[in-house]
């Protein structure tokens, strides 16, 4: 079983398109994390949950909106997608925020 | 602006040399630094997560050591095998950075058999 499962883990999409990417964890973890890997390779931390509760919202594009139905999933979803999304997206989860956190496979987002 | 530095940013070296890298990362409000090993096709796995001045933790022959003081840690990885080839990544979570994590770039590591 995989503990932190994202889908999909390629997507390919035109400029413009409305997409999600979705994730689920198995752990039983309180907190939830959602990374994009930029050009330079930085793993730079978009969004945080604790318990379906907002607690980082980095300064990302009001395009880009996480939904938390419930402990164990934190979605992604892009509106209007540009060029300049297409990176590597990572979702995680730990325990409790800023221990060892666990990842999932990842999700090659290209825009063309 | 908080930075995290890891050097070498790569590194090779032949099967069963012994090998160490460094993490520099601010040393104000600092609370937890964290080792991650990535590999290639694959997600960070975590190795460490390291709280006091001065521990020392171990996971077979990866081991690492932590200076809150001055702000740094080094890896190391004793007699080097092909399967510890790897990307480490080093984060820190300083509490007056809002407890958000700060990735370095990360160490590659090659080890040719």
């Amino acid at each position: 079983d995989t503990a932190v499962s994202q889908t999909p883990k390629y997507l390919v999409t035109q400029m413009g398109n409305d997409k999600s990417i979705k994730c689920e964890q198995n752990l039983g973890h309180d907190t939830m994390y959602w990374y994009k890997q930029d050009s330079k390779k930085f793993l730079k931390i978009m969004f945080s949950y604790n318990n379906k509760e907002l607690i980082i919202n980095e300064t990302v594009p009001n395009r880009f909106s996480p939904k938390s139905p419930d402990k164990a999933h934190l979605n992604l979803h892009i509106n209007s997608l540009e060029l300049g999304d297409s990176a590597v997206y990572f979702c995680a989860s730990s325990r409790q925020a800023n221990t060892e956190a666990f990842f999932g496979q990842g999700t090659r987002l290209t825009v063309v | 602006i908080l930075n995290v530095e890891q050097s070498p940013q790569s590194l090779h070296v032949q099967e069963g040399d012994s090998t160490n890298f460094t993490c520099s990362f601010p040393s104000s409000n600092f609370y937890a630094l964290h080792w991650y090993r990535w590999e290639t096709a694959k997600s960070p796995e975590a190795l460490f997560v390291m709280t006091l001045n001065g521990d020392e933790k171990k996971k077979g022959r990866i081991s690492a050591t932590l200076n809150t003081k001055e702000g740094y840690s080094y890896l190391y990885i004793k007699g080097s095998q092909p399967e510890d080839s790897a990307t480490y990544l080093c984060a820190s979570d300083n509490a007056g950075n809002n407890r958000k994590l700060i990735w370095g770039l990360g160490t590659s590591l090659a080890v040719n058999p």
